[in-house]
């Protein structure tokens, strides 16, 4: 069983702010990356996956980057956006049949 | 809207009883994951099937058994229903074995009373 660390768990920004959290897994034996956002009431949408070391990824105002060596990857939202609120996850996986092991999590919440 | 499909949305059910999940996957998709969403754990993985076969297991309780049919829809069938087995049942779908990019429905909420 992979450990999948979040941190923080969760986390109140204002809006306008930029923020970044982190994703820590086993580097061993690593194939992929994958963040999902997870909206209230709706279902885990992907964001990124990464698989390179050094990989780095953009969609609009979200990027991730990933670091297999050590272990851990960033995920970044420059300038938040109320719509932003949500729980983001990360989870190692995929090269095999096995499902993704997902973190718990980090909560972020916009404040306007 | 991710293009699968999860019935029925909600369920409410005594313990000891049997239920039975059902997932659509992406028009494509040969995968079907199925994840359980308890209140103290993250998203678990609980199976996984490609073009009719089982793949691989997580954590799936004996008491637990899926399928994938040759249309590809796959169901998840619960029984002996314990109050701890209330979770957010997820299915997501992909178009490979590996599990790339793995597109979820919009889950099923069963209670347990």
């Amino acid at each position: 069983i992979l450990n999948v660390e979040q941190s923080p768990q969760s986390l109140h920004v204002q809006e306008g702010d930029s923020t970044n959290f982190t994703c820590s897994f086993p580097s061993s034996n690593f194939y992929a990356l994958h963040w999902y956002r997870w909206e209230t009431a709706k279902s885990p949408e992907a964001l990124f996956v990464m698989t390179l070391n050094g990989d780095e990824k953009k969609k609009g105002r979200i990027s991730a980057t990933l670091n297999t060596k050590e272990g851990y990857s960033y995920l970044y939202i420059k300038g938040s956006q109320p719509e932003d609120s949500a729980t983001y996850l990360c989870a190692p996986g995929g090269g095999g049949a096995d499902g993704l092991t997902f973190g718990k999590g980090t909560h972020l919440i916009i404040q306007p | 809207d991710s293009g699968v499909t999860q019935t029925p949305k909600h369920l409410i059910t005594a313990t000891g009883q049997r239920v039975t999940l059902r997932c659509s996957p992406r028009s494509g998709d040969l995968s079907v994951y199925w994840y359980q969403q308890s209140l103290d754990q993250g998203l678990q993985f609980l199976i996984h099937y490609y073009n009719g076969e089982e793949r691989a297991k997580g954590n799936i309780l004996e008491r637990f058994s899926a399928q994938q049919f040759p249309d590809l829809h796959s169901e998840l069938n619960l029984s002996s229903l314990e109050l701890g087995d209330s979770a957010l049942y997820f299915c997501a779908s992909s178009v490979g074995v590996e599990g790339y990019e793995q597109y979820f429905g919009p889950g099923t909420r069963l209670t347990v009373t």
